[in-house]
């Protein structure tokens, strides 16, 4: 079964700290993604990889940078934490064609105090 | 540009009534329609999806949507609720062209005795 999992499941970061999300799928999927999911907002893409090695923005990158150093990881780092980063973020991997199926992690809860 | 637009923030029914979420999509190309849905404290999962064919589609647990090119929507429907289809429902769309997917603002389905 297709297999996408978040650690930390909930982190408590103080503000100007550094923060890493990591992400492991065990999918075999080339492209991965990292969400924010915020009431109101629903999920906004923050970045994306096609692979390892590459990353891409997405709609919300400022504040954030994201790693892929191998097929099955993806980091979502936050150099500088700031109060307004406090959300549940998702990691996500799919196959790569628009019509597919992406499949989620169950979230961290990141709370910056 | 692409965006999807869920009208309703919120929406309660009884158990046992039919179900009609609305979804209102813009894109300049060929568009990717899907419904996931997310239950409370997890990822999210897929529903059903859309790219061509019969404008009805079937999803899981007896939930179908319909695509409507001349009105730009993809309403998403059940005959009969039951109390576990308590969530969260998000409208997406793609691109046969994109990279990525985007995602409407969510819609919480409450259903009540």
């Amino acid at each position: 079964e297709a297999a996408v999992t978040q650690s930390p499941r909930n982190k408590v970061a103080v503000t100007g700290g550094k923060v890493t999300l990591s992400c492991n799928q065990t999918n075999n999927h080339n492209n991965m993604y990292w969400y924010r999911q915020d009431t109101g907002h629903g999920l906004r893409l923050i970045h994306y990889s096609y692979g390892a090695g590459s990353t891409e923005k997405g709609d919300i990158p400022d504040g954030y940078k994201a790693s892929r150093p191998s097929q099955e990881n993806f980091s979502l780092i936050l150099e500088l934490a700031t109060p307004s980063q406090t959300s549940v973020y998702f990691c996500a991997s799919g196959a790569g064609t628009a019509n597919t199926e992406v499949f989620f992690g169950k979230g961290t809860r990141l709370t910056v105090v | 540009a692409q965006s999807v637009t869920q009208p309703d923030a919120r929406v309660t029914v009884s158990e046992g009534a039919s179900l009609q979420l609305r979804c209102k999509y813009s894109s300049s190309g060929t568009p990717y329609l899907f419904w996931y849905v997310q239950y409370p404290r997890q990822g999210l999962q897929l529903l059903l999806k859309y790219y061509s064919g019969d404008p009805v589609v079937q999803g899981v647990n007896g939930f179908e949507a319909e695509f409507s090119k001349s009105n730009s929507s993809f309403h998403l429907r059940k005959a009969s609720v039951h109390w576990s289809d308590s969530a969260v429902y998000f409208c997406v769309l793609s691109r046969n062209s994109g990279t990525y997917q985007r995602f409407g603002t969510g819609t919480k389905l409450q259903v009540v005795p």
